[in-house]
């Protein structure tokens, strides 16, 4: 069975500072994909980065990069310069082979610190 | 990425009632999705709606609970049937994006009195 793990319900960080937001999963499918999704508190999803499971190097969107670590099935976020505005909830999502449907953990709520 | 909007974005509901939320997107799509995300929790998928067919509902969720509908390319209904305060959630309608994501329409709040 697929499954995405977050072990870490809640986050601080300083403004301008980076942090990572740790996602491992568990899937026995050769080919999958990975995301993360950022859920403000108006309750929206907005999606941050994609991993596929074949790519070579890590994904990089602006701010956001993924540390995609196959062997260790996992795949951390990492935002640099926090912003005020990054405060929301974080979702790791996995996305099953020759499927839209996706398993989310349990997100880690990140607080930004002025 | 589409742009999805969702009525109501906000409603609060008598227990024992039931509520359609409506879900538009900008471009046509073939799968369109329904999730729940009941409060502090991660979000499930419901169903997929497929135009011009029953929708494909995962377990744990029924059609009768449930109702789905998806008249055209663009539009899609979920009802939420003989509401319990165990319904209260958001809802969120999301379609298919460019690569490999799925994008999110702004979620439907629902809390059931």
């Amino acid at each position: 069975a697929q499954k995405i793990t977050q072990t870490q319900p809640g986050m601080f960080v300083q403004e301008k500072e980076a942090v990572t937001l740790d996602c491992t999963y568990d899937t026995s499918d050769p080919s999958y994909g990975l995301f993360w999704y950022k859920q403000p508190s108006s309750g929206e999803m907005i999606f941050l980065i994609y991993q596929g499971s074949y790519d070579q190097q890590n994904a990089t969107e602006g701010r956001y990069s993924l540390n995609f670590q196959k062997a260790r099935k996992s795949a951390n976020l990492v935002i640099s310069a926090s912003q005020l505005g990054d405060s929301a909830m974080y979702f790791c999502a996995m996305r099953a082979a020759g499927t839209y449907k996706y398993i989310f953990g349990t997100g880690t709520r990140l607080k930004v610190l002025a | 990425s589409a742009v999805i909007s969702q009525k109501p974005s906000r409603d609060i509901c008598q227990r024992g009632t039931s509520l359609t939320i409506q879900c538009q997107v900008d471009s046509q799509v073939t799968m369109m999705f329904w999730y729940r995300q009941q409060p502090g929790q991660s979000l499930t998928l419901i169903a997929t709606a497929n135009q011009g067919s029953e929708a494909t509902y995962e377990s744990g969720f029924v059609i009768d609970k449930f109702p789905i509908s998806r008249p055209n390319l663009t539009f899609s209904t979920l009802t939420v049937s003989n509401m319990s305060p165990e319904d209260s959630s958001i809802y969120l309608c999301s379609v298919p994006g460019t690569g490999n994501t799925i994008y999110f329409g702004e979620g439907s709040w629902l809390t059931v009195v």
